[in-house]
């Protein structure tokens, strides 16, 4: 099985702040990376397919880059609405295996 | 885009059955696989099954083979998850998603449905 594995577990910042959250597969992935916002009580919303392409509808804020087995999110200018938990989950192969999460909280 | 809405959770002792289903809006069904992914109460998500747009392919976290069964239903849009002995630790919001960007993507989620595994 393909491990993931996300730095770091939580983060603390400020609104208009700009963080980077990474991401590391136990082994190539072919780019087949996604990344997903959660909030409280709601479903995940992906925001990030093939490791850099930004989903529709998704403010451009979000940028995914990356390739083989080191992946990162950067979401810059952060808003209150951004404060979330992220996942990252690769679709390379079954079983399809998630990051742990990021908790991104409000310094 | 593709709409999804679970439905079928519940309360269920320890031991017993339950079957979920997942009605999709789009009319792109038949040619997207499909997926179960949960979440326990506190916890990440776990990747549960999957399924080939045809149906001819299934499969199954190691936590859940041999207890579970997925399936689908392309004229009717719909994508079941059967769960057979259930377990404490089967209690999640369970989840469908599915999406277009590739063979196993998850561009698409439904709103969740609970299930609750309890004596």
């Amino acid at each position: 099985d393909i491990q993931m594995t996300q730095s770091p577990s939580s983060l603390s910042a400020s609104v208009g702040d700009r963080v980077t959250i990474t991401c590391r597969a136990s082994q190539g992935i072919n780019n087949f990376l996604a990344w997903f916002q959660q909030k409280p009580g709601k479903a995940p919303k992906s925001l990030i397919y093939a490791a850099s392409s930004l989903q529709s509808g998704v403010p451009s804020k979000f940028s995914g880059s990356g390739s083989g087995t080191d992946f990162t999110l950067t979401i810059s200018s952060l808003q209150p609405e951004d404060f979330a938990t992220y996942y990252c989950q690769q679709y390379d192969s079954y079983p399809l295996t998630f990051g742990q999460g990021t908790r991104l909280e409000i310094k | 885009e593709m709409q999804l809405v679970e439905s079928g959770g519940g309360l269920v002792q320890p031991g017993g059955s339950l079957t979920l289903s997942c009605a999709a809006s789009a009319l792109t069904f038949s040619s997207n696989s499909m997926t179960w992914v949960r979440q326990a109460p506190g916890k990440g998500l776990e990747w549960v099954s999957s399924i080939s747009r045809s149906g001819d392919n299934t499969f199954y976290a190691d936590s859940v083979k041999g207890r579970f069964t997925i399936s689908r239903d392309n004229p009717k849009s719909t994508v079941y998850l059967q769960m057979n002995s259930l377990r404490a630790e089967d209690t999640a919001i369970y989840y469908c998603a599915s999406g277009p960007t590739g063979a196993m993507a998850l561009d698409h989620w439904g709103q969740g449905t609970l299930v609750t595994v309890s004596s």
